[in-house]
């Protein structure tokens, strides 16, 4: 079966700084990794996905994932966190494609000035 | 915005009720998921529809049980509700195939007393 951890249940930042979220997996097969950003009182946003070919993702707001098949991990990151950053993170897999997703119990990401 | 409509948007129940959720997608997506996500966990899948038949489960009881119409639209149905099943319940929509991003609703919040 699978599944993913999230470590940090929250990070705090200050505005600029550097962040990491730390995310780690399990699974037998090949997998499709994401992840998603929840703001407030709103759904889900495909922040950014994995399926295969270059182990470095990007999205189009500066935050980038690193796959790593001998550590099992997906760590997101971005070089400067801005206040608006402030949201839920969530990381999650799936041996199916990009639905029947398997989800990890978030971190919260906390920008202050 | 994704397009995905929820309703209603809050939602109060006492146990032992029977509920409907509401869910409207974007025209041409005919696969929809939901998910049930507890509060400070991450979502978890339910089931998924594909053109009116389900199309794989999650772990959950036979009580959750779903309807998917040729017009986009699609309900979640929970009978005899538990204490346990208040969360936010979120629908994703997607066009078929497993490379097709799943676009999600705002969610409806169930609390049950």
């Amino acid at each position: 079966a699978q599944s993913v951890t999230q470590l940090d249940s929250q990070v705090p930042v200050f505005e600029e700084a550097p962040v990491e979220l730390r995310c780690n997996y399990s699974s037998s097969v090949s997998v499709y990794l994401f992840w998603y950003v929840q703001y407030p009182n709103q759904g889900l946003q495909l922040l950014l996905k994995y399926l295969s070919g270059s182990t470095l993702v990007e999205s189009i707001n500066g935050f980038e994932a690193e796959f790593n098949k001998s550590q099992t991990s997906f760590h997101l990151r971005k070089p400067s966190v801005h206040i608006s950053d402030t949201a839920e993170y969530f990381c999650a897999v799936s041996d199916t494609g990009f639905q029947k997703l398997v989800f990890g119990t978030g971190t919260r990401l906390l920008v202050s000035p | 915005e994704t397009g995905v409509t929820q309703s209603p948007t809050h939602l109060i129940k006492t146990r032992g009720q029977q509920v409907t959720l509401r869910c409207s997608s974007q025209s041409g997506h005919n696969t929809v998921s939901w998910y049930q996500q507890a509060l400070g966990q991450g979502p978890q899948f339910i089931f998924q529809y594909y053109r009116e038949e389900e199309n794989g489960r999650g772990n959950f009881p036979p009580r959750f049980s779903g309807l998917q119409f040729p017009n986009y639209s699609s309900e979640l149905n929970v009978n005899a509700l538990e204490l346990d099943d208040s969360a936010l319940y979120l629908c994703a929509s997607n066009v078929a195939g497993p490379q097709e991003t799943q676009y999600f609703g705002p969610g409806t919040r169930l609390l049950v007393l």
